[in-house]
C-alpha cells in the first residue's frame, strides 16, 4: 500500500533552517510528483511547492520562492523540503503529499503523517 | 481575489446529509478540484477528484457516503448518513498552469 513516512518533529531557533524528509513506499516513486503543504495553528492548508520525480521540474509558491528548496533521492525514494530563515510564523505542521502529476500539478491522493516544526526565540 | 471560496463552517445532525460548496473564481469554472478531509489532530485524507461535469473518483477506502457533483463554478461534496467522525475540516484543492496548486480556506463541519 502507498505510504509516505515523514521525519520527526523539529524545534528550531529564529533564523535557522529546517529539513523535513518524506520516504515513499508502495508505488513507483518516479511516476508521480511530491507536493509540500503546511498548516499553521488556526490557519488552513497552504501549498509550498511541487517537484516532479520524473524529470526534476520544480515549482514553488511565490510566497516561499527563495526560501524553500525541494529535492529528491530516487535511490531511497525520499523527498526533502528545506525551509530557511525561519520566522515564528513558520511554526506549522508540514506535510508531503503524492501528487498525481508526474509532469505538472494535479490532485494529491496520499498524504504523509505530518512533521511539526516549532520555531522559537 | 481567491480562486477557491468555501464557507468557514457548516453543521448537520447525526444521520443526516450535508452538502459543502467550493466555488471557483471567474475564469476557472472548468477546473477540476479535489476534496480533502482533515480530522482534528490528524493529517489530511484525499476524498475524491471532482471534474466540472460532476464525474468523480473516490480515494482508496473512501465510502460511497461521500459523493461529488458540479454546477457551473460550484463544486459540491455531499456526505450522507453523517457519523460523528465526519466532524472535520474539509478543503477543496485545484491546480493548473499559472495558479500552480492551491486550497480553499476550508469548511469546518460540526456533527450535532
Amino acid at each position: 500500500q502507498v505510504q509516505l513516512v515523514q521525519s520527526g518533529a523539529e524545534v528550531k531557533n529564529l533564523g535557522a533552517s529546517v529539513r523535513v524528509s518524506c520516504k515513499a513506499s508502495g508505488y513507483m516513486f518516479t511516476k508521480y510528483g511530491i507536493s509540500w503543504v503546511r498548516r499553521a495553528p488556526g490557519q488552513g492548508l497552504e501549498w509550498l511547492g511541487w517537484i516532479s520525480i520524473y524529470n526534476g521540474n520544480i515549482k514553488y509558491a511565490r510566497k516561499f520562492q527563495g526560501r524553500v528548496t525541494l529535492t529528491t533521492d530516487t535511490s531511497t525514494s525520499t523527498a526533502y523540503m528545506e525551509l530557511r530563515s525561519l520566522g515564528s510564523d513558520d511554526t506549522a505542521v508540514y506535510y508531503c503529499a503524492r501528487d498525481q502529476g508526474a509532469y505538472s500539478f494535479n490532485e494529491f491522493d496520499f498524504w504523509g503523517q505530518g512533521t511539526l516544526v516549532t520555531v522559537t526565540s | 481575489q481567491p480562486e477557491l471560496t468555501q464557507s468557514p463552517s457548516a453543521s448537520a445532525s447525526l444521520g443526516a446529509s450535508v452538502r459543502l460548496t467550493c466555488t471557483l473564481a471567474p475564469g476557472f469554472s472548468s477546473y477540476a478540484i479535489a476534496w480533502h478531509q482533515q480530522r482534528p489532530d490528524k493529517g489530511p485524507r484525499f476524498l475524491m477528484k471532482l471534474n466540472s461535469d460532476g464525474s468523480h473518483n473516490r480515494g482508496d477506502g473512501v465510502p460511497d457516503r461521500f459523493s461529488g457533483s458540479s454546477s457551473g463554478a460550484d463544486r459540491y461534496l455531499t456526505i450522507s448518513s453523517l457519523q460523528s467522525d465526519d466532524e472535520a475540516d474539509y478543503y477543496c484543492q485545484t491546480w493548473g498552469t499559472g495558479i500552480h496548486s492551491l486550497f480553499g480556506g476550508g469548511t469546518r463541519l460540526t456533527v450535532l
